[in-house]
């Protein structure tokens, strides 16, 4: 079964602390598409970041960077140097290629707070 | 500017009424799609369109309705069949075609039933 699984309900940093975000995903398919949201108190989604399931590299922008690991069925995401406007809950998701199901299956997200 | 409109950003209801959640894209994509947010969970999907005329259930469609009679809009019903309709309601679309693409969220809906 397809399943998103976000451990942490809630992490509070202080600026300039490097923060995890982890996300643990269960799929059935072998071609499958990762990927990571951000919410702001404003509550729009902003996407961060997609991976394929073939593509093991790992993904760095700016002050974010992802690690993508299929042995631990894992795609977490590491913050350097936060910031408080990184204050959001972010969401990990999933979607299946071949079962075309047209869906994306998110976790139940993270909240992040940066204290300054 | 592309993007995605919902209306009204907050939204209040008696209990027994039908209301309508608006939503609307400018970037031209085929597959749209309804989101409930509740507190502390993770979103969940209502009901999503592939094409013009078409609609298909998600998780919890029970309580909803949705029409797409045009590209760019896709209003969502809460029915008063709906038993707990107070949520945070979000529209998405994206490129149709593969599961690749991401999808593209609106500011929101803050529905909540007096």
């Amino acid at each position: 079964a397809q399943k998103v699984t976000q451990a942490q309900t809630e992490i509070s940093v202080v600026e300039k602390e490097d923060v995890t975000l982890d996300c643990v995903y269960e799929t059935r398919d072998t071609t499958y598409y990762l990927f990571w949201y951000k919410q702001p108190p404003s509550g729009e989604l902003v996407f961060l970041i997609r991976r394929n399931s073939f593509d093991e590299q790992n993904e760095i922008s700016g002050r974010y960077s992802w690690n993508f690991q299929k042995s631990t069925s894992s795609f977490n995401f590491t913050i350097t140097a936060s910031q408080v406007v990184d204050s959001a809950v972010y969401f990990c998701a999933l979607s299946e290629e071949s079962y075309n199901t047209d869906k994306l299956i998110f976790g139940t997200g993270t909240r992040l707070q940066v204290f300054p | 500017d592309g993007g995605i409109t919902q209306s009204p950003k907050y939204l209040f209801r008696k209990e027994g009424q039908n209301v309508t959640l608006s939503c609307e894209q400018n970037l031209n994509h085929d597959a749209m799609y309804w989101y409930r947010q509740d507190p502390g969970q993770g979103l969940r999907l209502i009901y999503y369109s592939q094409i013009v005329n078409d609609f298909q259930k998600g998780d919890i469609a029970e309580g909803y309705s949705v029409s797409r009679e045009k590209k760019e809009s896709f209003p969502l019903t809460v029915t008063s069949a709906q038993k707990n309709p107070t949520a945070f309601y979000l529209c998405a679309s994206r490129v149709r075609g593969s599961s690749y693409n991401e999808q593209f969220f609106g500011p929101g809906t803050r529905l909540t039933v007096l």
